[in-house]
């Protein structure tokens, strides 16, 4: 079946602009997770869903960032206000299991986001 | 912040060599996993080994954990060019069960 697919790939954001960044997770996969990376670095937790709800959010970084799965399959992680800090990889990944730290991961390829 | 720390930061080694990492970590664990990627592409799954276990191995990887001393290492044997990677471990908290956390990783360079 399909992997775990990320849209955009790339996304350049002019200063205080918002964006938007989707994620659909493997079908049937009840958890799904937001990291960011940034260049030569190892991907940074953001936030968690189990299903519908979001368990833990204590990652990310600013009230700027905000994440919804609201019927439990995809995800979109909105960014308001763009700041030159927020340039990085972002990383949408799912697992089939509900006690997610205690499975393997299945991440998508990622968008970069650019913001000048 | 960041769990894990990997060692070395970086490994350069001819195919046929055998390639070692180590990850240290600071908590408690449920597991600890390894992760690897290509340039530019997102992360895949090695291999996923529990508290309680010392040693796993898949394919050419073997893994150990030393929970007394808080590591991991990753042994890859007889590499390819294809295994240039970076390599990331990542641990399942107790207190969190929710997400894992990385290390900055291990970027291997295997050439022909």
């Amino acid at each position: 079946g399909a992997g775990v697919s990320q849209s955009p790939r790339y996304k350049v954001a002019k200063r205080g602009q918002d964006v938007a960044l989707r994620c659909d997770p493997i079908s049937g996969h009840v958890s799904l997770f937001w990291y960011q990376q940034a260049l030569g670095q190892g991907p940074e937790f953001l936030t968690y869903f189990q299903n519908e709800a979001q368990l833990d959010k204590s990652g990310l970084p600013s009230d700027r960032f905000f994440a919804e799965r609201p019927e439990g399959s995809v995800s979109t992680l909105k960014i308001q206000r763009t700041q030159q800090e927020d340039s990085a990889v972002y990383l949408c990944a799912s697992s089939l299991l509900s006690r997610a730290n205690n499975s393997p991961l299945h991440f998508g390829n990622g968008t970069r986001l650019t913001v000048t | 912040s960041q769990q894990g720390e990997e060692d070395p930061q970086a490994l350069s080694i001819q195919e046929g060599e055998n390639a070692t990492m180590n990850c240290s970590y600071k908590t408690s664990i449920n597991n600890l996993q390894w992760y690897r990627q290509n340039s530019g592409r997102g992360l895949v799954h090695l291999i996923l080994i529990r508290s309680n276990e010392r040693e796993k191995h898949s394919g050419r990887l073997r893994v150990t954990l030393d929970t007394s001393k808080k590591s991991s290492s990753l042994l890859i044997t007889a590499s390819r060019a294809a295994d240039t990677a970076s390599y990331f471990c990542a641990t399942g908290r107790t207190d969190s069960w929710g997400k894992l956390q990385f290390g900055a990783g291990t970027q291997v360079v295997v050439t022909p």
